[in-house]
């Protein structure tokens, strides 16, 4: 079964650290390029940032640029999100999500996790 | 860079069908792709490539582009529709994805 979920959400103060983690299994987690997407309450889907399947690579958007560190390890088939500096403005549900270039769905996200919530509050 | 817009809400009566419009600018460059979302549940592909369905989707949901619009059409339409509904593209030169605002179908 194609899975991915995510863990590590969780209340912080603003100013804070917090790692997120997304356990993948079930498809070529080494192909696929991986992203994290964020929904703020009331919000719609936001994207934060992708890895490159070789990891060579990474972006961001420009909110979070400087403060967030995406990263991947193939061999635990695992992504993460570290999150430093955390502000209000950085409540919402995680969710990872993946994009194969080589498969027919191309740069679509064909795989999705449940997401994890952060709050940042005093 | 992209930018997308959506209308906020579209409100449908059940059996008809839903049009949901994604507003850009060079589609040309780019494919959509649209997602199905649902509280407390993970995002859902319906839609990839401007028309293409993943296996398993209904063949109620169409999509179509033209210009710098694309539509998704949902046919006789349920009250298990009702849901958030995202377009997005892949800005190849940044690789940055975007999003559009999302439209909240209402089933009547």
């Amino acid at each position: 079964e194609v899975q991915l979920v995510e863990s590590g959400g969780d209340l912080v103060q603003p100013g804070g650290s917090l790692r997120l983690s997304c356990a993948a299994s079930g498809f070529m987690f080494n192909f696929y390029w991986m992203t994290w997407v964020r929904q703020a309450p009331g919000k719609g889907l936001e994207w934060v940032a992708n890895v490159k399947p070789d990891a060579s690579d990474t972006y961001y958007v420009d909110a979070v640029k400087g403060r967030f560190t995406i990263s991947r390890d193939d061999a635990k088939t695992s992504l993460f999100l570290e999150m430093t500096g955390l502000r209000a403005e950085d409540t919402a549900i995680y969710y990872c999500a993946g994009f194969d270039l080589t498969s027919a769905t191309h740069d679509a996200f064909d795989i999705w996790g449940q997401g994890t919530l952060v709050t940042v509050s005093s | 860079s992209y930018v997308l817009t959506q209308p906020p809400s579209v409100s449908v009566a059940p059996g008809q069908t839903a049009r949901i419009t994604c507003d850009g600018n060079n589609f040309r460059s780019t494919s959509v792709h649209w997602y199905q979302h649902k509280p407390g549940q993970a995002p859902v592909l319906i839609i990839y490539y401007d028309t293409e369905r993943p296996s398993g989707i209904p063949d109620r949901f169409s999509g179509s582009s033209s210009g710098d619009t694309a539509t998704l059409s949902i046919t006789r339409v349920e009250a298990g529709d009702e849901a958030d509904y995202y377009c997005q593209v892949w800005d190849r030169d940044s690789a940055h994805q975007v999003f559009g605002g999302g439209t909240k179908l209402s089933v009547l």
